[in-house]
């Protein structure tokens, strides 16, 4: 079974703050992606990555960064949180196939 | 870019047929999933349809036309725990394949 996890179910952290999201897959997938969830929007994809140390803007990445270092890892980072990035963010992976395999999301309060 | 519409919410009973629609209108199509996500949790994977027609799995089929930018999902046999949110995709065939996402459709299957 493929496993995507994230570093946090939850968190909470201060405007201005400087947050960082894990996202781990197991299963020696090429692509990895960001999305955040909220409430009458849908999935809207932040960044994704197709190999070590690619990167590419999705819809709004505006306030955002992404760092993939290792192929399993994705790293999703805010360099200045806002209340406006309190959202749900999924991460997903996927091979040269068409399946994407979701984390179970962190629920992020920015206050 | 990709526009995609589904209907916002939609309420069956248990036992019975429902059909949630997704439209959508691409400048690059290689493929659409349907993907279900109880609240609270991940999206799963459902359905990939690339070419015309209806693909059956189970009491799930989903059904693709590609010149009229039209999909449904069909559920039958409802059963409670099918209530959840029902979210349409669409897969780019340029930008390494990324998807869009719909904005979900909301199930309820009532007793």
């Amino acid at each position: 079974d493929v496993k995507v996890t994230q570093s946090s179910r939850y968190l909470v952290k201060r405007t201005g703050e400087k947050v960082f999201l894990e996202c781990v897959q197991d299963m020696d997938h090429e692509n990895m992606f960001w999305y955040r969830q909220d409430p009458g929007l849908g999935l809207r994809l932040i960044y994704f990555s197709y190999d070590v140390k690619m990167k590419e803007k999705g819809d709004i990445p505006e306030g955002y960064s992404v760092s993939r270092e290792k192929k399993e890892r994705f790293s999703l980072i805010l360099e200045s949180a806002s209340t406006n990035q309190t959202s749900m963010y999924l991460c997903a992976s996927r091979d040269t196939t068409y399946e994407q395999y979701f984390g179970p999301g962190t629920r992020l309060t920015v206050t | 870019g990709q526009n995609i519409d589904q209907p916002t919410e939609m309420t069956a009973t248990e036992g019975a047929i429902v059909q949630i629609n997704c439209t959508y209108q691409t400048s690059g199509f290689n493929g659409l999933f349907w993907y279900q996500q109880h609240a609270g949790e991940a999206p799963t994977f459902l359905s990939y349809n690339v070419l015309d027609g209806l693909e059956e799995k189970g009491r799930f089929s989903s059904f693709l036309s590609r010149s009229k930018g039209y999909s449904y999902l069909l559920l039958k046999e409802l059963q409670m725990k099918d209530s959840a949110s029902y979210l349409c995709a669409v897969r780019s065939n340029t930008n390494a394949g990324k998807s869009t996402f719909g904005d979900g459709t909301t199930l309820t299957v009532k007793p």
